[in-house]
């Protein structure tokens, strides 16, 4: 049984911190891997995707992808208010298989 | 503007009562799932579809079935729903295994 793990929060941090939100999974042979941010009640939006190790910067986030020590990481800098929401990790296997793990989500509080 | 449609946004219905979620999308993707969502459980993959008529089972497809008769759409079909199905659903396409996927606006069922 594949599994994404998350810590489920709430990790709450001040405007303008740096927050760091942290995903590991068991199969080695996952190939991509994906952060999506979710609103109460709203459906999941992408915020990033990785597919090599190393960093990945789009704006004020980062996804971190470690391979070997099977971990992947997305840090939010310059944290605003808006950037309140569960953020969810998914991860998919490698090809032919299409049936994406997802973490159970980390809540995110950032407060003025 | 791309995106996935799902109808109804909410229904409330009775035990037994056979109900169908539609789900369309307008992005000439490959690939559609639907996911339930539940408190504490994350999003769970029910059904997906690589391909017109071909679909497959995700992690928890007991009491549902799909179809893929026209690549745009991905109906969810519950024959006999149960109080355990009470949920919030999402479709979702991408173009492949590996492509982050667009998400509905989600359908909230209740089942007494």
């Amino acid at each position: 049984q594949k599994e994404v793990e998350q810590n489920s929060g709430p990790l709450s941090v001040p405007e303008g911190a740096i927050a760091s939100l942290n995903c590991t999974y068991s199969d080695r042979g996952s190939q991509s891997f994906f952060w999506y941010r979710q609103y109460s009640g709203k459906s999941p939006e992408l915020i990033m995707f990785i597919y090599s190790n190393g960093d990945k910067e789009d704006g004020r986030f980062t996804a971190q992808l470690n391979k070997a020590s099977q971990y992947v990481s997305l840090l939010i800098r310059d944290s605003q208010p808006s950037d309140s929401a569960t953020y969810l990790c998914a991860v998919n296997g490698p090809g032919g298989s299409y049936i994406p793990t997802f973490g159970r989500g980390t809540s995110l509080i950032v407060h003025p | 503007e791309a995106q996935v449609t799902q109808n109804p946004r909410y229904l409330i219905t009775v035990t037994g009562k056979k109900l169908t979620v539609t789900c369309s999308q307008n992005m000439n993707h490959e690939y559609m799932s639907w996911y339930r969502q539940d408190p504490g459980l994350g999003l769970r993959q029910i059904y997906y579809s690589m391909n017109v008529e071909v679909t497959d089972k995700g992690d928890v497809p007991e009491g549902y079935k799909v179809s893929r008769k026209e690549k745009r759409n991905f109906p969810l079909i519950l024959e006999s729903p149960s109080p355990n199905q009470t949920s919030l659903y999402f479709c979702a396409s991408s173009s492949n295994s590996n492509q982050p996927q667009h998400f509905g606006d989600g359908t909230r069922l209740s089942i007494l």
